[in-house]
């Protein structure tokens, strides 16, 4: 079984463009999720899809925004790149999201290493 | 308030010895889950472990144990036998909110494991 892949792995972009980031969960899954991970703050949640709904949203400003497809592939857009948008984001899938009494497996891709220049 | 601990910031471990890192959660929901992941200098975030809030048997998957103590909100990762390829981050994550607005993954600060031969 495929792994969860993300495109591009590597990115440099200027202040004021905008970027999409593209992931693709491990087939079955239907649930992605966005992270942030930088040096300072961690690994920060960004937001979860499922069945292409938004089911819940970090403290990110609207800057940041996402989509998921009917193939449950997922997207994130950052639109006007600040320099503190420099980043790890990481994309993970999940088997059973938010079940009660479910085993949840979630697995991450390699991420896409984000540099505003 | 910090919703994951992990007071550890650097550890060291000698090779083929078991080696405990520490993760205190908080929460006030009854269901939740909670999780381990490794991540190496490359980068890629790898799942380790799985623990629901409702599971009596503390979970094993291989090498790795989580030592579940559900009064105290304490969820220990225990690698047996450690391995120079065990050197990495690790980091404790939990979901509570199930089924609710608020639902997600938020992640501790993590733990710098190195084994030595």
């Amino acid at each position: 079984k495929a792994g969860v892949t993300q495109t591009p792995r590597y990115l440099i972009k200027t202040r004021g463009q905008q970027v999409t980031l593209s992931c693709s969960p491990i087939s079955g899954h239907r649930s992605v999720s966005w992270y942030q991970q930088t040096p300072g703050q961690g690994l920060q949640f960004l937001f979860e899809y499922f069945s292409e709904t938004q089911r819940n949203k970090g403290n990110f400003p609207g800057r940041f925004s996402g989509r998921q497809f009917s193939n449950s592939r997922s997207e994130m857009n950052v639109s006007t790149l600040e320099l503190g948008d420099s980043a790890l984001y990481l994309c993970a899938s999940s088997s059973v999201p938010g079940l009660a009494g479910a085993r949840e497996t979630q697995y991450f891709g390699p991420g896409t290493r984000l540099l505003v220049l | 308030a910090q919703k994951i601990t992990q007071t550890q910031p650097g550890m060291f471990v000698q090779e083929k010895e078991a080696v405990t890192l520490d993760c205190t959660y908080d929460t006030s929901d009854q269901s939740y889950g909670l999780f381990w992941y490794k991540q190496p200098s490359s980068g890629e975030m790898i799942f380790l472990i799985y623990q629901g809030s409702y599971d009596e048997q503390n979970a094993t998957e291989g090498r790795y144990s989580l030592n579940f103590q559900k009064a105290r909100k304490s969820a220990n990762l225990v690698i047996s036998a450690s391995q120079l390829g065990d050197s990495a981050m690790y980091f404790c994550a939990m979901r509570e909110g199930l089924g609710t607005s608020y639902d997600k993954v938020i992640f501790g600060p993590g733990t710098s494991l190195s084994v030595i031969p």
